[in-house]
């Protein structure tokens, strides 16, 4: 049971729109920032978003983020084959010591 | 370019501990923005977080494992290192070490992984 909640799998077809929710608590995505993960089939993950809404270098602008309370959201413009893999959001969590929370990650298809 | 490079045993006995290390390379581990940290994920499941030191030798660990997890750090040879006591089979995972920026104010993520390592538990 992951601390922040994802859907498990989403779909698209090339060149479509499509979006990848992640939603948790006051004590993480209410306080901190959200970050995204884009892990490929049998990769590292890899640094998608960061501070809400910020690519890295190298990130193409199609991926974008947002937030917004408690939540927050992944979209993918102009869907690509390539786009296939697992995306996970993480957050810090300011609940005991601190801790890293992540979503139990989205399976991406595209059709 | 920073890399990160986990090397350990592949197989671990159950009861046994696991021990894995983090090499660093292309920068220093003793830089004081960030924290080094190591990551999990089970067979076709997903990523969880066990926890992260800094060059000082200060740790945050995951409530979940706090009580089966060390994780150390040695400057000298800029690598850190992972223990995970009391292994059972749940413990069978692709464990990765990661770069991120000081919590609670961190800004950039975890933006630099190792290739990850599969350690599997079984007798």
């Amino acid at each position: 049971q992951s601390v922040l909640t994802q859907p498990p799998s989403a779909s698209g077809t090339p060149g479509q729109r499509v979006t990848i929710s992640c939603s948790g608590s006051s004590s993480n995505i209410g306080s901190n920032y959200v970050y995204w993960y884009q892990q490929l089939p049998g990769t590292a993950p890899k640094l998608l978003i960061y501070r809400n809404n910020q690519r890295p270098s190298g990130v193409p602008d199609r991926f974008s983020g947002s937030k917004s309370g408690t939540s927050a959201s992944l979209a993918i413009s102009g869907l690509r084959s390539e786009d296939e893999a697992d995306y996970y959001c993480a957050a810090w969590d300011d609940s005991l010591s601190g801790l890293w929370v992540f979503g139990g990650g989205t399976k991406l298809t595209v059709l | 370019q920073l890399q990160l490079q986990e090397s350990g045993p592949g197989l671990v006995k159950p009861s046994e501990t696991l021990s894995l290390t983090c090499t660093v390379s292309g920068g220093s581990i003793s830089s004081s923005s960030y924290y080094w940290g190591w990551i999990r994920q089970p067979p076709g499941k997903g990523l969880e977080w066990i926890g992260s030191i800094y060059y000082s030798g200060s740790t945050y660990y995951n409530p979940s494992l706090k009580s089966r997890v060390t994780i150390s750090v040695d400057t000298s040879k800029n690598q850190f290192s992972l223990k995970l006591s009391s292994v059972t089979a749940a413990d069978t995972a692709v464990y990765y070490c990661a770069r991120h920026d000081n919590p609670p104010a961190t800004v950039a993520g975890f933006d630099y992984w190792g290739q990850g390592t599969l350690v599997t538990v079984s007798s």
